[in-house]
């Protein structure tokens, strides 16, 4: 158990649909990433936050967002939902913002039908 | 652009047999290099690291890996394989100034007996 969590575990929605992924840091860990895990893709960074704010931007499509709020934990909001959005979305929380290690929660499974 | 390359999508191995697992990256200047590795339905689990220093590093579960910089490689190794080692092994990089990590394609390894 890494110390990061994830909700919901899985999620079945429909094109179109906006869904919000929710993750929990480990205590005492100020950064939060954002990662999505697909067959064609592979792993990939998304977003990163540091204490609230937004500290580096990946392949993060514009109808994606996150946010981090003051309790720490953070959310990814995916709108308008495509086939191709489904996908495993991997949360990973560090102590630091720079170059530390990162400890991965268990992951929410998105299908988009 | 820094990228990870792995070599063989899929190993198999016989149990008690050596383990090689084989990744390249391309930097100009030497990243914190990872390994993670992925059971079924779980998240990312950090199995070793190297930032700087000592060249061999150990990680847990037996595994090791040793960054070359004239090759540009940080290969995984473990000297016997266990039935339970049966997983995705992903290899990673933090470029330097940067806060995000690259993955590889993953290394699906198999372990028969």
């Amino acid at each position: 158990d890494s110390g990061v969590t994830q909700t919901p575990k899985h999620l079945i929605t429909a094109t179109g649909q906006r869904v919000t992924l929710r993750c929990s840091p480990r205590s005492g860990d100020l950064s939060v990433y954002w990662y999505q895990q697909s067959l064609d893709q592979g792993l990939q960074f998304l977003i990163q936050y540091y204490n609230g704010e937004e500290r580096a931007k990946g392949n993060i499509l514009e109808r994606f967002s996150a946010q981090q709020f003051p309790d720490l934990h953070s959310e990814l909001n995916l709108s308008s939902l495509e086939l191709g959005d489904s996908a495993l979305y991997f949360c990973a929380s560090s102590a630091g913002s720079y170059q530390e290690t990162q400890y991965f929660g268990p992951g929410t499974r998105l299908l988009v039908l | 652009a820094q990228s990870v390359t792995q070599l063989g999508s899929h190993v198999s191995v016989s149990e008690g047999a050596l383990v090689l697992l084989r990744c390249n990256y391309s930097s100009s200047v030497p990243p914190y290099l990872f390994w993670y590795v992925q059971y079924p339905n779980q998240g990312l689990q950090l199995l070793l690291k190297y930032t700087t220093g000592a060249t061999l590093v150990k990680g847990i579960n037996g595994f090791e890996a040793e960054f070359k910089k004239s090759e540009t490689s940080f290969h995984l190794t473990k000297p016997s394989a266990h039935m339970s080692d049966a997983a995705e092994y992903f290899c990673a990089v933090s470029p330097s100034g940067y806060n995000k990590l690259i993955f590889g394609a993953g290394t699906r390894l198999a372990v028969h007996p």
